[in-house]
């Protein structure tokens, strides 16, 4: 079945410390995206790729950074400089600018916490 | 400015009731499309529906339907015989030219037996 992998479903971060998180496809997406999205909220856009090898800044991009080296993958990195990294983070992906307005994908997302 | 406004927080409905939820939107392209998404609590955004502005008819998908109303920016979704698993979370979203998304702030429904 083709669909978003996002790993781990769950994830505890110390004070200080950078985590990543997973995110895959095997929908043969050209574009992927992730947001934020804290308690009872709606979504926040971090950063976003249309093609490997290139990404754009989101909204809320400061202390979160991304790669996109393979089609498949858009791994984010919580970084230390991000101060409040408590959130549930979702990853899309969407056929991107080669089909007419096709609809974002999600996976079930990773649920952040600090210790 | 915001492109996607949802001005409903939260909504109520009785089971086996119809329930329609507002969005409206604000674009300047001539050409673009609109989406409904469904978050349980569990977390992961269900895709439901989809409208492209140049389509005539409403879009339907089993008990959802998308009353479009152009002139007016509308794109309110309506949930038949609304059913317990419809409580949730709903996103209108957009999607312009140069593949850009935008998402609304969500309406909470309650589907009560």
């Amino acid at each position: 079945d083709g669909g978003i992998t996002q790993s781990p479903k769950y994830l505890f971060r110390k004070e200080g410390q950078n985590v990543t998180l997973s995110c895959e496809q095997n929908l043969n997406h050209d574009a992927m995206y992730w947001y934020r999205q804290d308690p009872g909220q709606g979504l926040r856009l971090i950063y976003y790729s249309q093609i490997v090898n290139d990404f754009q800044k989101g909204d809320i991009a400061e202390g979160y950074s991304v790669s996109r080296e393979k089609k498949e993958s858009f791994p984010l990195t919580v970084t230390s400089a991000q101060k409040n990294p408590t959130a549930f983070y979702l990853c899309a992906s969407s056929i991107g600018s080669r089909g007419l307005f096709q609809p974002q994908h999600f996976g079930d997302g990773t649920r952040l916490s600090i210790l | 400015a915001q492109k996607i406004t949802q001005t409903q927080p939260g909504m109520f409905v009785q089971e086996k009731e119809a329930v329609t939820l507002d969005c409206t939107y604000d674009t300047s392209d001539q050409s673009y499309g609109l989406f409904w998404y469904k978050q349980p609590s569990s977390g992961e955004m269900i895709f439901l529906i989809y409208q492209g502005s140049y389509d005539e008819q409403n879009a339907t998908e089993g008990r959802y339907s998308l009353n479009f109303q152009k002139a007016r920016k509308s794109a309110n979704l309506v949930i038949s015989a609304s059913q317990l698993g419809d409580s949730a979370m709903y996103f209108c979203a957009m999607i312009t030219a140069g593949n850009q998304f935008y998402f609304g702030t969500g309406t909470s429904l309650t589907v009560i037996p």
